[in-house]
């Protein structure tokens, strides 16, 4: 069996301020692992993602995130957040599926 | 490009009336395709998937069913609508080449059964 948790529901942050966005999976053998983001009604986009190699991966609008394998997790990052990164963010892994979780919503204030 | 487009973007059926959404992908060949749906704005769920035409795996027994009748064309549909049906469904699609590639969504269909 496969799953990924996003122990918090919301995030607030300042603008300006370290943004990080928690994730961790569980999934036999290797994960594949995946960040997306969801505006209001709109469709998840994706950010980035994790196959292998270097354990810090680089994505889009500038965040990054760091497989640990040791910790089983997946973690988001943003070193300077803006209030346009508010939004539903969610982690996934792939094993035999692709499973999602149940997304945080951060909130970036001004 | 790859594109991906979904219709309706919003809709309002009552109880027990039928349904279909249509999903269409643009620029690839042999997509994977997918149907998700997404209740009270959180967490999504899985519901079918398909690797090729007429090809339709389902994820959750439920009041749907799915169709892929051209390669790039995937169709949610019900015979009859129930309440719990409500939701903000997702089309999605990757390429078969590998298993880890991305998914890549539609903008949504949002469904509200009255």
């Amino acid at each position: 069996a496969q799953s990924v948790a996003q122990p918090e529901d919301q995030v607030n942050v300042a603008e300006g301020n370290p943004l990080t966005v928690k994730c961790t999976y569980s999934v036999s053998g290797n994960p594949y692992l995946f960040w997306y983001v969801q505006y209001p009604n709109r469709g998840l986009q994706f950010l980035l993602k994790y196959i292998t190699g270097d354990n810090l991966v680089k994505g889009s609008y500038g965040f990054e995130a760091e497989f640990n394998k040791s910790q089983t997790s997946f973690h988001l990052k943003k070193p300077s957040a803006l209030v346009s990164d508010s939004a539903l963010y969610f982690c996934a892994v792939r094993a035999n599926k692709l499973s999602f979780g149940a997304g945080t919503t951060v909130t970036v204030r001004a | 490009s790859q594109t991906i487009h979904q219709w309706p973007a919003t809709l309002v059926q009552p109880v027990g009336s039928p349904l279909s959404l249509e999903c269409t992908v643009e620029g690839t060949s042999n997509p994977n395709l997918y149907w998700y749906r997404q209740a009270a704005g959180r967490g999504l769920q899985l519901l079918f998937y398909s690797v090729g035409i007429g090809q339709i795996s389902s994820e959750v027994p439920q009041n749907l069913s799915a169709s892929r009748p051209q390669d790039r064309q995937f169709i949610l549909s019900s015979k009859k609508l129930l309440l719990s049906d409500s939701g903000f469904y997702l089309c999605a699609w990757n390429t078969r080449t590998f298993s880890y590639n991305e998914q890549f969504f539609g903008p949504g269909t949002r469904l509200t059964v009255l």
